[in-house]
């Protein structure tokens, strides 16, 4: 159980190119997701928390305008890297959780997307 | 300050040669510490949940333990398809769902 399916796993484009990446929870319902980046050799970064029927919730630092995420049912959330540039290439990871608002349950992720802007 | 932190940064193990990966916090007001494995371009697959200090969980080789500053996770006689990067992640506080992870402990079994 716990199936979370992220899409596309890598994605090469040029400069300017928007990607959008998707994140599906296969088994359960997730109110919350969230999407992380993580750079070689160290831990993941949380960049936004992204709630079912509402607006994500950003980290600071994070450009709001730059990721666009939405979540739109229980089981798809998409995160959309507009005008990617160079600086932009990274793995970017969803994760998902049962359970409504504030919540103990685990977070269970996606594989992952390799975005390389050239 | 808030702050999870792994160690070893790397351990190099001989198949069926047990030890522990050690995951200390400081928190105040842990919900949940969570153990995740990583393997090279993937994302982390959860492993367990741990809610308070004394409990243990326990899954193959992998046995998580919890104390109320760190938890340990004990590798008992590996294979090498247990390598991997072992990550730790706690949630913490009040109305947050934001875990913070360590940097991760590289195991590496050889046969």
């Amino acid at each position: 159980g716990a199936v979370v399916s992220q899409h596309p796993s890598r994605v090469i484009c040029k400069s300017g190119t928007s990607v959008k990446i998707e994140c599906r929870s296969l088994d359960f319902q997730a109110t919350t997701m969230f999407w992380y980046r993580q750079f070689p050799k160290k831990s993941l970064m949380l960049m936004a928390t992204s709630n079912e029927g509402s607006k994500a919730t950003y980290e600071q630092g994070v450009e709001k305008d730059k990721f666009l995420i939405n979540h739109a049912s229980l089981t798809l959330s998409t995160l959309t890297v507009t005008s990617a540039h160079p600086e932009d290439s990274s793995f970017y990871i969803c994760s998902a959780r049962e359970g409504r608002g504030v919540s103990n349950q685990p977070q269970h992720f996606g594989d992952g997307t390799r975005l390389s802007i050239l | 300050e808030d702050q999870v932190t792994q160690s070893p940064e790397a351990l190099r193990l001989q198949e069926g040669e047990s030890s522990s990966l050690n995951c200390s916090y400081t928190v105040s007001g842990l919900r949940g510490l969570f153990w995740y494995r990583q393997d090279p371009g993937k994302g982390p697959e959860f492993l367990f949940t741990l809610y308070s200090a004394g409990e243990e969980k326990e899954k193959e080789r992998l046995k998580a333990t919890l104390t109320k500053k760190e938890s340990f996770l004990h590798i008992t006689a590996p294979k090498p398809e247990d390598s991997a990067t072992y990550l730790c992640a706690v949630l913490y506080g009040g109305a947050t769902n934001k875990l913070i992870f360590g940097t991760g402990t590289l195991l590496a079994v050889q046969p």
